[in-house]
């Protein structure tokens, strides 16, 4: 069936560092990929999207990298603040088929101060 | 202008019981779809609701249940609760033929 996974459940990283969050999804029919923010108690927050015919996207602080020919996507988050400490989930949409939101299990980041 | 607000942020029922989780989109938004997040998972869709009908299902049972109102809001009804249907539930909005999903905070449902 179709999924999204992430390699690594857990991310470490020093206030000030670059964050990097994986994600590879199995369904190439997908054409839409968004990336969410999801603090304690709170829904997912929208952080950034991208189409399938890009594969670099940039917004602010954030870039989201998507590599068709290995179905995998990344986020990446410049100088990384405690406020981004929250666990991380991208999200897949086959829009031809359906416009449902298809997460993966997430990852939490964690920053040190 | 509200995003999406969803009613009530926390709920304990017992096993066997019915439930009853309202969402109101955000404003200017036609399509509502909710989603069930059990702790240290992703949400899972369960269905999606346009003009008064389900239009997506994802895989649950037929316990779940819901509807849409004129006005675009949603329930999601749970019919013989399980200890399993604890989880956050989640709603969001959209327009129909758009990408722009908003979700709300929750509904914590604890089954007891």
């Amino acid at each position: 069936g179709e999924s999204v996974g992430l390699h690594l459940p857990t991310l470490s990283v020093q206030e000030g560092d670059n964050s990097i969050i994986n994600c590879a999804y199995s369904n190439s029919a997908s054409d839409y990929f968004i990336w969410y923010k999801q603090e304690s108690g709170k829904g997912p927050q929208f952080i950034i999207d991208i189409r399938s015919n890009m594969d670099k996207r940039q917004g602010q602080r954030v870039t989201v990298l998507l590599n068709k020919t290995v179905k995998h996507l990344s986020l990446q988050i410049a100088a990384t603040q405690p406020g981004d400490s929250a666990v991380y989930f991208c999200a897949e949409i086959n829009g031809g088929a359906t416009n449902k939101l298809i997460f993966g299990t997430g990852t939490l980041l964690a920053v040190q101060p | 202008d509200a995003g999406v607000t969803q009613s009530p942020t926390h709920l304990i029922k017992t096993r066997g019981q019915q439930v009853t989780l309202r969402c109101s989109p955000k404003s200017g938004h036609d399509t509502v779809s909710w989603y069930q997040q059990a702790l240290g998972q992703g949400p899972q869709f369960i269905f999606q609701y346009y003009e008064e009908e389900e239009r997506q299902r994802g895989n649950f049972p037929d316990r779940f249940s819901g509807h849409q109102f004129p006005n675009y809001s949603s329930e999601l009804n749970v019919n013989a609760l399980l200890l399993g249907d604890s989880a956050l539930y989640l709603c969001a909005s959209s327009l129909w033929r758009g990408d722009g999903y908003t979700f709300g905070s929750g509904t914590r449902l604890t089954v007891v």
